[in-house]
């Protein structure tokens, strides 16, 4: 089983639809989670953090976690084509160690 | 503020050779930790240095090796390079007294390719 879990996708949305990207984690110990999005030859932007159960709101961004479940989510409202990318998930586990564990992530496709 | 810059962008090696990567953390950053992502694949962690040591250390084989400097600038380097070690390598920095709620920022990457 790996350690964080992205269904790799195309996801395709229209413009203007919610897209929503879904991860799982096997490490119970894991305290803080991240979005990141990446465009294709480039590197991982961070896009939003989580670090409690709930939501977190950034503009038109919404990232979902429950620890019970070992799922984060993360919403995107009001979907641009500018917004097609992989959108990588990555958790921590914040015992001394602050490495990331990345998801293989999940291509996001906005259709114009 | 400069954010994480990491060079070359890109090279070429030939198998057998050695390379050293570069990167200088964010301004205010003190925490290195460099990755390998394969196309296709999320960044595999390979170690982070902090105070000009190794932290931490991912599930890779010791032709990987790295250094900090008192600038908290780090070097990567990786001997006897394999044609699988080509991939884009990742340099992130954060800040280590941040507790635990500190985020890590990528800089642009440097593209490896191993002939």
């Amino acid at each position: 089983q790996k350690e964080v879990e992205q269904n790799s996708g195309p996801l395709s949305v229209p413009e203007g639809a919610i897209a929503s990207l879904n991860c799982t984690y096997s490490d119970r110990g894991s305290q803080s989670f991240f979005w990141y999005r990446q465009y294709s030859g480039k590197s991982p932007e961070l896009i939003m953090s989580i670090y409690s159960n709930g939501d977190k709101e950034d503009g038109r961004f919404t990232a979902q976690l429950n620890k019970a479940s070992q799922y984060v989510s993360l919403l995107i409202r009001d979907s641009q084509p500018s917004d097609s990318a992989t959108y990588l998930c990555a958790v921590r586990v914040d015992t001394g160690r602050r490495a990331l564990t990345f998801g293989s992530g999940t291509r996001l496709q906005v259709q114009p | 503020d400069a954010g994480v810059t990491q060079s070359p962008t890109h090279l070429i090696k030939t198998r057998g050779q050695q390379v050293t990567l570069r990167c200088s953390p964010k301004s205010g950053h003190d925490t290195v930790s460099w990755y390998q992502q394969a196309l296709g694949q999320g960044p595999q962690f390979i170690f982070q240095y902090y105070e000009e040591e190794e932290r931490q250390r991912g599930n890779f084989p010791d032709r990987f090796s790295g250094h900090q400097f008192p600038n908290y600038s780090s070097e990567l380097n990786v001997n006897a390079l394999l044609l699988g070690d080509s991939a884009l390598y990742l340099c992130a920095s954060s800040l280590q007294g941040a507790g635990a709620n500190t985020e890590a920022f990528f800089g642009q990457g440097t593209r490896l390719t191993v002939v």
